[in-house]
């Protein structure tokens, strides 16, 4: 079975730029969460959704991350513009119900120049 | 609110045992999750407690306290390879949804 799928592995930019990142969850999860990851703060939930739906983005740092999930396949997370300070590691994970496990894509590593 | 506090950093021997300790404080609590994460890696699942007690897996358990707000992670017979980040993870129901939030981590060296 394909596991959490995210896209890209690997991103450089420079400051200003925007940036996508996307993942595919586990087909049959209703659950999709992002995650970003540094040395710093660790591991942050930024959103999840539930069915498509945005259920809590309290931890989306400003108005400059906006995410999406159009269908229940298919979700991003936009950094518009991008800054320095948003390099990380950021995870997408997805999981079938409420209290289930959760499955990590591996990560798209983000670096803002 | 929710804070989760685990030690940063551990060092074991290979061979030995080594508990790792989490605790949190948490509205909504609906169980306590322990990953594991090798650098520059995923996490990926070990153990999920959501009643008092303890859970055995192969060379890994999982306790929890609900009243103390407490769990503890034991690895048994240590290998080389268990050196990596345990994360434990809080799944709280308060906003619906089964959030999960975690810990900083602690970052365990197995030293031969």
């Amino acid at each position: 079975d394909a596991g959490v799928i995210q896209s890209p592995r690997h991103e450089v930019t420079e400051m200003g730029q925007e940036v996508t990142l996307r993942c595919k969850p586990i087909s049959g999860h209703d659950y999709l969460f992002w995650y970003r990851q540094t040395m710093m703060r660790g591991l942050e939930l930024l959103i999840y959704f539930n069915n498509n739906v945005p259920i809590d983005d309290s931890g989306m740092p400003e108005d400059r991350f906006s995410a999406k999930m159009p269908n229940a396949s298919f979700s991003t997370l936009k950094i518009q513009p991008s800054e320095p300070r948003d390099s990380a590691v950021y995870f997408c994970a997805s999981k079938t119900r409420v209290a289930g496990e959760l499955f990590f894509g591996e990560g798209s590593r983000l670096t803002v120049l | 609110g929710q804070n989760i506090d685990q030690p940063t950093e551990m060092t074991a021997t290979e061979g030995a045992i080594v508990q790792i300790n989490c605790t949190y404080q948490t509205s909504g609590f609906n169980g306590l999750f322990w990953y594991q994460q090798h650098a520059g890696e995923a996490p990926t699942f070990l153990s999920y407690n959501v009643l008092d007690g303890l859970e055995e897996k192969g060379r890994f358990s999982s306790f929890l306290s609900r009243s103390k707000g407490y769990s503890y992670l034991l690895l048994k017979e240590l290998q080389m390879k268990d050196s990596a980040s345990y994360l434990c993870a809080v799944i709280s129901l308060y906003n619906q949804g089964g959030k999960l939030i975690f810990g900083q981590g602690t970052e365990l060296s197995v030293k031969p």
